[in-house]
């Protein structure tokens, strides 16, 4: 049974915010949201992660609606090197079993 | 730092044979976990250590066999190798109590 429902895949512009959702409807309350990105069959990479607040690095926005059911992964300026399939989990900080469900492939186009 | 090192990076086994897949990283993380990556699917847990000296299984432990060697190393070992275990095999690796792992480059196995 899945924790997280993303969009099979979407594409985006260059240049443009790539805005990915992530629907986690019974997440509970010490359930964090990580998202993580696979390139090309490399390694899966860590990008930003968040409980109940809205986080931002270098690499991208997280944005958790106030409910906590869903939430949205922004690149800010989508480029090709971001063509990749990006990853929505709920996980509870002393859980071990870190699950990758399908993702959400997305595709940056020139 | 190098990260999380996996070897070998591709393998071809027969039917029925052995081999183990070495991990390491250099990080001083205390979990480590080994997944695998069937095509156009999402990585599936195999099995993880929390800390040294403990190994625990994952969504999928049939058919392998872990052994943390120390805080660095945690090793995978498939002893009569199947078709159905071609993948590719990750291994990553975490500080505890996060939920932001660092993996491997992958390991391409191909049971013939």
């Amino acid at each position: 049974d899945a924790k997280t429902t993303q969009p099979p895949s979407m594409d985006c512009a260059e240049g443009r915010a790539a805005n990915l959702p992530c629907n986690h409807s019974t997440i509970s309350g010490n359930e964090y949201v990580y998202w993580y990105r696979q390139i090309h069959s490399q390694g899966p990479q860590y990008i930003i992660h968040g409980l109940k607040n809205n986080e931002t690095n270098e690499m991208a926005s997280l944005i958790i609606t106030e409910d906590r059911k869903s939430s949205t992964l922004i690149l800010p300026h989508a480029t090709l090197r971001d063509t990749a399939v990006y990853y929505c989990i709920v996980r509870v900080q002393a859980d071990y079993k870190l699950s990758f469900g399908a993702g959400t492939t997305v595709t940056v186009r020139a | 730092n190098a990260g999380v090192t996996q070897t070998p990076k591709f393998q071809v086994l027969k039917t029925g044979q052995s081999m183990t897949l070495q991990c390491a990283q250099d990080m001083n993380h205390n979990s480590m976990y080994w997944y695998r990556q069937d095509p156009g699917m999402g990585l599936r847990l195999i099995y993880y250590s929390a800390s040294e000296g403990t190994t625990d299984k994952g969504e999928v432990p049939n058919g392998y066999n872990v052994s943390r060697l120390n805080k660095r190393e945690f090793s995978l070992r498939l002893e009569s190798a199947a078709p159905s275990q071609t993948s590719v095999y990750f291994c990553a690796s975490n500080p505890q109590g996060t939920g932001e792992l660092f993996f491997g480059e992958g390991s391409r196995l191909t049971v013939l």
